[in-house]
């Protein structure tokens, strides 16, 4: 079965400390997606990133940095120099290459409070 | 261009009433998902239309109905409300692209927030 743990409840640093989010993740498929869903107080998620399962290159975007590995099947997260707007919860979630496009499999969500 | 849409944000019912909450997908979307989130169970998928159909269903009671209009609207309903029900329904759209290439990326609305008492 598919699941998506995030272990971390609740993360408190202070400003400009890196910080990182665990995502460990399980499915039987070869072909899956894995996302990264920022959300704010507002309470929208907004869409950090997606990878697809053959493709474990690294990516940095700016602050952000995702570190997808398959040997232990984490999709982890850092945010470097955080910053007070980083404040939100991050959701990680898996869809698998044959169900339904609209249909992720989320984490519970690590709570990330920056204080200035 | 306009983002996801959702009507009303906040509502409060009673127990054994029914609801109905709107989603306005972006523009263009012709996919819309709906996700129920509860601080107990988190996110969960409730179901995703295309084309006016229902192409999946999450494991929630028939209580829990949904459909999509012509132009990828869409609304869905609670019947007979629970205590349980009190949660924010989350709509979500994404483009669907033929054959097997899959955009993967999920926009959502801010949310429809349901008290039942």
């Amino acid at each position: 079965a598919q699941k998506v743990t995030q272990a971390q409840t609740e993360i408190s640093v202070v400003e400009k400390e890196d910080v990182t989010l665990d995502c460990v993740y399980e499915t039987r498929d070869t072909t899956y997606y894995l996302f990264w869903y920022k959300q704010p107080p507002s309470g929208e998620l907004v869409f950090l990133i997606r990878r697809n399962s053959f493709d474990e290159q690294n990516e940095i975007s700016g602050r952000y940095s995702w570190n997808f590995q398959k040997s232990t099947s984490s999709f982890n997260f850092t945010i470097t120099a955080s910053q007070v707007v980083d404040s939100a919860v991050y959701f990680c979630a898996l869809s698998e290459q044959w169900g339904s496009q609209g249909n992720l499999i989320f984490g519970k969500g690590t709570k990330l409070s920056v204080k200035p | 261009k306009a983002g996801v849409t959702q009507t009303p944000r906040y509502l409060i019912k009673t127990r054994g009433q029914q609801v109905t909450l709107s989603c306005s997908p972006i523009s263009g979307h012709r996919s819309v998902s709906w996700y129920q989130q509860t601080p107990g169970q988190g996110l969960q998928f409730l179901f995703e239309y295309f084309s006016e159909t229902q192409r999946n269903k999450g494991n929630f009671p028939g209580r829990f109905s949904g459909r999509q209009f012509s132009n990828s609207r869409s609304e869905m309903n609670v019947s007979t409300l629970e205590l349980g029900d009190s949660a924010l329904y989350l709509c979500a759209s994404s483009e669907r692209l033929a054959g097997a290439t899959r955009t993967g990326e999920l926009f959502f609305g801010e949310g429809s927030r349901l008290t039942v008492l």
